[in-house]
């Protein structure tokens, strides 16, 4: 399967307790978004790379929150300290910046998490 | 402020029958509108775009409309299958990033 992949697909953590998601993009896509989306509503813009370069952080992303996509391939989401507001799934999408539809996201399946 | 919403939570139609989902927004600056499709347990997947300069754009089964007047957004699919049931959401894409800011999600389900 050459599509996005994301690990890992269920994480049920401990309020308090730090975890950490990654992404796999379309390997040659170079750009990377995470979303957040919680039940019943549309996914919700997080952060943004081009290659390894992080260009836009939404203000949902608290001091909490740290993405990096060190080699611009594979990008890493932690949270710190959770909380049970941050249950959510969390998805990961790429793109080709010079592609024929340069803004056509590829989803990948999503990490739920769920914090107790 | 920036939004992009649905009309109705939910839509159920009959297999066979045309299907039309719309999607109101606010922000006229947009430079693409999405339609995507997202099944359960699965992340969303593009289904067709409309560029902001365009009224309408057909693919294979499904046509978007879009009025700039009313700031509307309407996707269209003919002869629904069992295979259309899922959440569809109407995004926008605005900027150099081109980021998504998507709308709530209307479930469509088939009937058989």
């Amino acid at each position: 399967d050459t599509g996005v992949s994301q690990n890992p697909r269920h994480k049920i953590t401990k309020r308090g307790q730090n975890v950490t998601f990654r992404c796999d993009p379309i390997s040659e896509h170079n750009r990377l978004y995470w979303y957040r989306q919680t039940l019943g509503q549309g996914p919700e813009f997080l952060t943004y790379f081009q290659n390894e370069a992080q260009l836009e952080k939404s203000r949902l992303l608290s001091d909490r929150f740290s993405a990096e996509r060190p080699k611009g391939s594979f990008s890493t989401l932690e949270i710190q300290r959770t909380e049970q507001g941050d249950s959510a799934m969390y998805l990961c999408a790429s793109s080709l910046r010079s592609g024929v539809v340069p803004y056509e996201q590829y989803f990948g399946p999503g990490t739920r998490l769920t914090v107790t | 402020g920036e939004s992009v919403g649905l009309h109705l939570p939910t839509l159920s139609v009959q297999e066979g029958d045309n299907s039309i989902i719309n999607c109101a927004y606010s922000n006229s600056a947009s430079d693409y509108f999405i339609w995507y499709k997202q099944e359960s347990g699965k992340g969303p997947q593009f289904i067709i775009d409309i560029r902001s300069n365009m009224d309408k754009r057909q693919g294979q089964r499904v046509t978007v409309l879009l009025n700039k007047t009313v700031k509307h957004l309407s996707l269209q699919i003919a002869a629904t299958q069992p295979g259309d049931s899922a959440v569809y959401f109407c995004a926008e894409v605005k900027g150099a990033n081109s980021k998504l800011t998507f709308g709530k999600g209307i479930t469509l389900s088939v009937r058989p």
